[in-house]
């Protein structure tokens, strides 16, 4: 069984532009959450998502926003991109509910220049 | 406000010995804990969890204990190996996973 795949896994983006990262869960699972991941700060939960609908959303700004897919891919999105928002990405998925055992992708690590 | 606090950033231990990681939470609606592992360049992955209405679950080498009263939780490895090395994260839920900042374990051989 294929586990979360995050694309890009590494990408090097400058101030104020955005950016946009994609995930791919384990097959059968409905629900995907995104975090964010930096030095001292652990991971942040982001949002997360099931059945295309947002269901829970973390204390991020604006310039973050996701979306899901019938097929359950989700994708985030980041506009007008800051240095602080250089960090890791981390994207998982469950079966039905953002609480419990999560499914980890190995993320995708932007950095802001 | 960091609702769930890892206060140790590192963890040195000998190999064989006990390492106990420790995690502590303010949020008394939290209603299931977990202890994920992180190596270099990978995701998170599961390690044990415990509800809240229990106070000590076990699998294997990893025992973690939960202090309600407290609003403590430790994960014990016992005995400790090189391969343990990595970075721990405790986990707390209600209607997402919360994380602590993580502690750096060190096993050395």
């Amino acid at each position: 069984k294929a586990g979360v795949t995050q694309t890009p896994r590494y990408l090097i983006k400058t101030r104020g532009q955005q950016v946009t990262l994609s995930c791919s869960p384990i097959s059968g699972h409905r629900s995907v959450s995104w975090y964010q991941q930096t030095p001292g700060q652990g991971l942040q939960f982001l949002f997360e998502y099931f059945s295309e609908t947002q269901r829970n959303k973390g204390n991020f700004p604006g310039r973050f926003s996701g979306r899901q897919f019938s097929n359950s891919r989700s994708e985030m999105n980041v506009s007008t991109l800051e240095l602080g928002d250089s960090a890791l990405y981390l994207c998982a998925s469950t079966v039905q509910a953002n609480t419990g055992e999560l499914f980890f992708g190995e993320g995708s690590r932007l950095t802001v220049l | 406000d960091q609702q769930v606090k890892q206060n140790s950033p590192s963890l040195s231990v000998q190999e064989g010995r006990i390492s106990i990681l420790n995690c502590d939470y303010t949020n008394s609606m939290f209603d299931y804990f977990l202890w994920y592992k992180k190596y270099p360049a990978e995701g998170p992955t599961f390690l044990i969890s415990i509800s809240s209405i229990k106070d000590k679950n076990e699998d294997g080498r990893f025992t973690v204990f939960l202090n309600k009263s407290a609003k403590h939780l430790s994960l014990h490895i016992v005995p400790s190996q090189p391969g343990d090395s990595a970075v721990y994260f405790c986990a707390a839920s209600r209607r997402e996973l919360t994380f602590g900042q993580g502690t750096i374990l060190t096993v050395h051989p």
